[in-house]
């Protein structure tokens, strides 16, 4: 079974500072990826996600994320974030083939205003 | 895009008791899953509702735990069976298209 792991459980930061939250997974097959935000007391929102061509995403929000194959990762990124981004952040990952969806344990990030 | 709505959008439980959870796509879907968030932790999948067919469970979710109905192809139900209080969570409805949509959940509080 593939596996995902998010590198940072909970990130706290400044207004304007830049952010970045790593993933990384375990299957060695074509992959589609996905970065959903969860805020708080709401359902799960889809940032962007990544099935083919150019590695480099942009989404919602002014989020993008890399999508490195060599490194089987796929992290997340905002040069500039805002006390509304405060949230849960879960990275997930599935075959291909497949549509079945695992997840990383999630990120919590808190940003001071 | 999917429109996934669920009924209830929460509820309070009694320990032993059960509770059917019910997931309505606005259009046909072939496959719909069923996904559980426990409190402060990620989501995982529970089953595949398979229209016409069993459901398919992941490890560690068994049928007479979690019995699912799907007769037909905008809905299905997940019935959360003989309750304890660790089976308090988010149940989610989940439809895959090119990307994955999923229901508003189900937040679920057994005492």
């Amino acid at each position: 079974a593939q596996s995902v792991s998010q590198h940072n459980h909970h990130v706290i930061l400044s207004e304007a500072a830049s952010l970045e939250l790593g993933c990384n997974y375990s299957y060695g097959g074509t992959v589609n990826l996905f970065w959903y935000v969860q805020y708080p007391g709401q359902h799960l929102q889809l940032l962007l996600k990544y099935f083919s061509g150019d590695p480099l995403v942009k989404g919602i929000k002014g989020f993008e994320a890399e999508f490195i194959k060599s490194k089987f990762s796929f992290n997340l990124r905002k040069p500039s974030v805002q006390w509304s981004d405060t949230a849960e952040y879960f990275c997930a990952v599935r075959r291909s083939n497949d549509y079945k969806l695992s997840f990383g344990a999630g990120t919590t990030v808190t940003v001071r205003a | 895009s999917a429109v996934i709505s669920q009924k209830p959008s929460r509820d309070i439980c009694q320990r032993g008791t059960s509770l059917t959870i019910q997931c309505q796509v606005d259009s046909q879907v072939t496959m719909m899953f069923w996904y559980r968030q426990q409190p402060g932790q990620s989501l995982t999948l529970i089953a595949t509702a398979n229209q016409g067919s069993e459901a398919t469970y992941e490890s560690g979710f068994v049928i007479d735990k979690f019995p699912i109905s799907r007769p037909n192809l905008t809905f299905s139900t997940l019935t959360v069976s003989n309750m304890s209080p660790e089976d308090s969570s988010i149940y989610l409805c989940s439809v895959p298209d090119n990307e994955q949509f999923f229901g508003p959940g189900t937040r679920l509080t057994v005492l």
